[in-house]
């Protein structure tokens, strides 16, 4: 199995560009989750989809944040507009077996926004 | 809420000592609980899974034990060498609330 893939690997941008970050979840996982990592905050859930179907948001920062699942192999999550406070990287997970199943990780998004 | 904290945050031995590290978590109705090593610039690598029926779970020089009742988890590495550097994260998993992860160990190894 290819395992979770992130793209892009790195990404620069300047403030107020949209921004689009890309995942596609290990085969057959109905569970996908987006975090956010930074040195201030660890580690930070920002939203997860059972099934292609968002089940919670709230870590999602600001409407500046959207995220999507439009099929099982795909998924998106958009940042428009990109503020420097956005920088970090963004990691995307899935999971076979629910929020209290194994967590398998990709590689991940590191985000900079001059 | 779900809190995970790891102990300690920074770890720097020479090469062949024992480690313990340490994760407790606030809420012990837990599912599972998952040890990760994070590398430099690179994503989160499961290393072990417990399940809560389990107390333990062993992979090479790696041991993972979890008590729920007392709301801890602790990682054995023996025999450390310099591969073994690295930022080892917890995670608890399951019960009412969202994965929910520690701040990491990050642990030097030196020849």
């Amino acid at each position: 199995d290819a395992g979770v893939i992130q793209s892009p690997r790195h990404e620069v941008t300047e403030m107020g560009q949209e921004v689009t970050l890309r995942c596609k979840p290990i085969s057959g996982h109905d569970y996908l989750f987006w975090y956010r990592q930074t040195m201030m905050r660890g580690l930070e859930l920002l939203i997860y989809f059972n099934n292609n179907v968002p089940i919670d948001d709230s870590g999602m920062p600001e409407d500046r944040f959207s995220a999507k699942m439009p099929n099982a192999s795909f998924s998106t999550l958009k940042i428009q507009p990109s503020e420097p406070r956005d920088s970090a990287v963004y990691f995307c997970a899935s999971s076979l077996k629910g929020i209290a199943g194994e967590l398998f990780f990709g590689e991940g998004s590191r985000l900079t926004v001059l | 809420k779900q809190e995970v904290t790891q102990i300690p945050a920074a770890l720097s031995v020479p090469e062949g000592e024992n480690l313990v590290l340490n994760c407790s978590f606030t809420d012990s109705a837990i599912y599972n609980l998952q040890w990760f090593r994070q590398d430099p610039g690179k994503g989160l690598t499961s290393l072990l899974l417990i399940q809560s029926s389990q107390r333990e779970q062993t992979s090479g020089r790696l041991n993972a034990s979890l008590d729920k009742s007392s709301g801890r988890s602790t990682l054995y590495i023996a025999a450390s060498q310099p591969g073994d550097s690295a930022t080892y994260l917890c995670a608890a998993l399951g019960g009412s609330y969202i994965p929910t992860f520690g701040r990491g160990t990050s642990l030097i190894v030196h020849p």
